[in-house]
C-alpha cells in the first residue's frame, strides 16, 4: 500500500513564528487531506488538497502531485496551533479509505 | 450545523464487558468509517459501510462488530474488551466520490470517544 511520511515529527515553537510541515507519498493520489488534531482527540479538517494551493487565514497548503510531496505553512504561530498535524491520502477511485501519515506534533509556547 | 456526533466522549468499561460505541451523522453521507487511535499514533482503519455494505479490513480483529441501521447512525461493538483495547475511538463520514460535486472525498471526523478498559 501506499506509504505517507511526515516531517518533522516534533516541533516547538514560539508564539508568532512560522512553520513549514511535509508530507510525503509513495505513489500517486487523488485525494491528499491535513489535518488538525486538538489536544482534545477532535480531528479538523483543513485542506481538501490533491493538487495546487489554498490558503485559509493564516494557513495554507501546497500540493505538488508530480513530486509526490505536500506543504502545510503555519503562519504567526498562536498557542491554539498546537496539537498534531496529519496529512492523509487516497489514491483509488470512488469513496476512498484514505492512508493517514506518521504526524507531526506542534507546540507552540508563549 | 451538519455534523458528526459520537457518545459518549468518554466511556470506561470493564475487562471483558461488551460496550457500544455510537455515532450518528447529518451530512446524509453515504460512507461511514470507524478508526481507532492509540497514544502517539495515527488513526487506524478498523471497517467502513458504503451505505449497507459492511467492509471489513484484513487485520481488524473478530472482536470488533459493526451495525448501521439507517444512513444516520452507525454502531462500534466491542463483544470483549480487554486492555489492548483502550483507544480513542473516531468516527468518519464522506460522500462517494463518484456521485460528483466538490465535497466528495472528504472525510469528517467526530469528536471521538475515549475507552478506558479497567
Amino acid at each position: 500500500g501506499i506509504q505517507v511520511e511526515q516531517s518533522p515529527p516534533d516541533l516547538i515553537l514560539q508564539e508568532g513564528a512560522n512553520s513549514t510541515l511535509r508530507c510525503n507519498f509513495s505513489d500517486s493520489v487523488n485525494n491528499l487531506q491535513w489535518f488538525h488534531q486538538n489536544p482534545w482527540g477532535q480531528l479538523i479538517n483543513l485542506f481538501y488538497i490533491p493538487s495546487g494551493t489554498k490558503q485559509n487565514g493564516r494557513l495554507s497548503a501546497t500540493t505538488v502531485a508530480t513530486e509526490r510531496y505536500s506543504l502545510l505553512y503555519i503562519s504567526s504561530s498562536q498557542t491554539t496551533d498546537s496539537g498534531v498535524y496529519f496529512c492523509a491520502v487516497a489514491s483509488s477511485g470512488g469513496y476512498q479509505k484514505v492512508t493517514f501519515g506518521t504526524g507531526t506534533k506542534l507546540q507552540v509556547i508563549p | 450545523d451538519a455534523m458528526v456526533i459520537q457518545n459518549p466522549r468518554y466511556q470506561v468499561t470493564q475487562f471483558g464487558k461488551p460496550v457500544t460505541l455510537s455515532c450518528s451523522q447529518t451530512l446524509n453521507h453515504n460512507v461511514m468509517y470507524w478508526y481507532q487511535q492509540k497514544s502517539s499514533q495515527a488513526p487506524k482503519l478498523l471497517f467502513h459501510y458504503y451505505d449497507k455494505d459492511f467492509n471489513n479490513e484484513a487485520d481488524t480483529p473478530d472482536n470488533f462488530q459493526s451495525r448501521r441501521p439507517n444512513t444516520s447512525f452507525c454502531f462500534l461493538d466491542i463483544r470483549s474488551p480487554g486492555l489492548g483495547d483502550a483507544a480513542m475511538y473516531l468516527c468518519a463520514t464522506s460522500r462517494d466520490g463518484s456521485s460528483g460535486g466538490a465535497a466528495k472525498n472528504i472525510q469528517y471526523f467526530g469528536a471521538g470517544t475515549r475507552l478506558s478498559v479497567l
